[in-house]
Formats: structure tokens, C-alpha cells, sequence
């Protein structure tokens, strides 16, 4: 059963904690994303990473840091730099294979810092 | 700045009626144009993808890309109360990444 995993589903914090947010999957796509979606906006890119061992910055890398030491999982660590965490984490994939570059999502990460 | 927008809504229509939902991009560079369906609370569902001017149909649902325009559109046929979600319109960055950019997104509302 093919897809992408996030856990946990919700996740409380207090502030001034790091946490870091599971993202797996079993597509055998080379390109893995993190999106952050807050009510009312669309999806801003975080971080991506279309092969193992790199990584490169979205457009609100601030405060998060991520790794892709495996093509299957790209964690993503909210850290105690990110003003304001709480929000929808979704983590995403696709092939790199001409213009196939759909990407598909997991069911997200709903993340609360208190 | 690379911008993807969209009518936030709500779009009302009755059950059984035709749905339109319209996008404009600002990248010229955009090959690829994506429609990802939203329920509350959910992730995004891929539900069309549309490469080439045009119209590509699958089912009830018909994307048309207008390059020229930079405009792109959905069209939901005999819309479901299920079809009641938010939908996105995303572009492709353009250059060497696989980059995407949403739009903010567009709540459709089906009244049975």
C-alpha cells in the first residue's frame, strides 16, 4: 500500500522546546517536501530535497532545520527560533522524471505550542 | 515575486450545477499546473494536472490551461454536496526544481 506517512497527527509543545515531525514514504519518488499551512493562506514551502544528502531552503526556512540521510524520510525539527510554530505541517513527494512533477501528500502533522 | 491567484470564496452553486473555478499565475515560465482538492481539516488531494493549452477531462472534472492568458480553470460538472472543499490551483516554479506555488485556494459550497 503505497503513500506517505506523517506522525503524529497532532502534536501539543510547550514553547522553547524543539520538536521534530516524522515524514516517510514508500513511492520511491526522489523529491520530498515540507509545506506549513496556517488558516486562511495556502501552502508556503519550508524546506525540499530532490536527492539523498541535500536539501535546500524554501521560501520560510526560518527556525526549522531537516535531513535526508535516507530517499524513504525527510524530518522536519520545528526549533525554539520559530516565533510562531503552531500551525498545519504537510509533508510531500514526487518523482523527478520530465515534467511528472505532481506532488502528493501525507495527512499532516497539526502542531500546538502553548 | 511568483504569485498563484485565486477567488478565495465561497463559491455557492446547487446540487447538479456546473462549478468553475478560475486561477491566474504570474510566472511565464510555468509548464505545469496542478488542482488539489482540499477537505477541512484534511491534506491536499491531487485531482487534476493539465501541461498543454487546452482541455483535459477526466470524469466530472475538466481543467483548461490558457498560456497566453496565464489563466487556468476547473470545471466540476454536476457538482456533489462531496465536492464541497476548498480547491487549490498550484504552478510550477519554473527553471531546474520541482517548486510549486499555491494559491490561497477557493471554497466551493454544493447546496443539496
Amino acid at each position: 500500500d503505497g503513500g506517505i506517512t506523517q506522525s503524529p497527527k497532532y502534536l501539543f509543545r510547550k514553547e522553547g522546546q524543539n520538536v521534530t515531525l516524522s515524514c516517510e514514504q514508500n513511492l520511491n519518488h526522489d523529491a520530498m517536501y515540507w509545506y506549513r499551512q496556517d488558516p486562511g493562506q495556502g501552502l508556503r514551502l519550508i524546506y525540499y530535497s530532490q536527492i539523498v544528502n541535500d536539501f535546500q531552503k524554501g521560501d520560510i526556512a526560518e527556525g526549522y532545520s531537516v535531513s535526508r540521510e535516507k530517499k524513504e524520510s525527510f524530518p522536519l525539527t520545528v526549533t525554539s527560533a520559530q516565533k510562531n510554530p503552531t500551525a498545519f505541517y504537510l509533508c510531500a513527494s514526487s518523482a523527478i522524471e520530465g515534467f511528472s512533477d505532481e506532488q502528493y501528500f501525507g495527512p499532516g502533522t497539526r502542531l500546538t505550542v502553548t | 515575486q511568483k504569485e498563484v491567484e485565486q477567488n478565495s470564496g465561497p463559491l455557492s452553486v446547487p446540487e447538479g450545477a456546473i462549478a468553475s473555478l478560475n486561477c491566474t499565475y504570474s510566472d511565464r515560465g510555468s509548464q505545469s499546473f496542478f488542482w488539489y482538492r482540499q477537505y477541512s481539516g484534511k491534506s491536499p488531494e491531487l485531482i487534476m494536472s493539465i501541461y498543454s493549452n487546452g482541455d483535459k477531462e477526466d470524469g466530472r472534472f475538466t481543467a483548461q490551461l490558457n498560456k497566453a492568458s496565464q489563466y487556468v480553470s476547473l470545471l466540476i460538472r454536476d457538482s456533489q454536496p462531496s465536492d464541497s472543499a476548498t480547491y487549490l490551483c498550484a504552478a510550477h516554479y519554473g527553471g531546474a526544481t520541482n517548486k510549486l506555488i499555491f494559491g490561497t485556494g477557493t471554497l466551493l459550497a454544493v447546496q443539496p
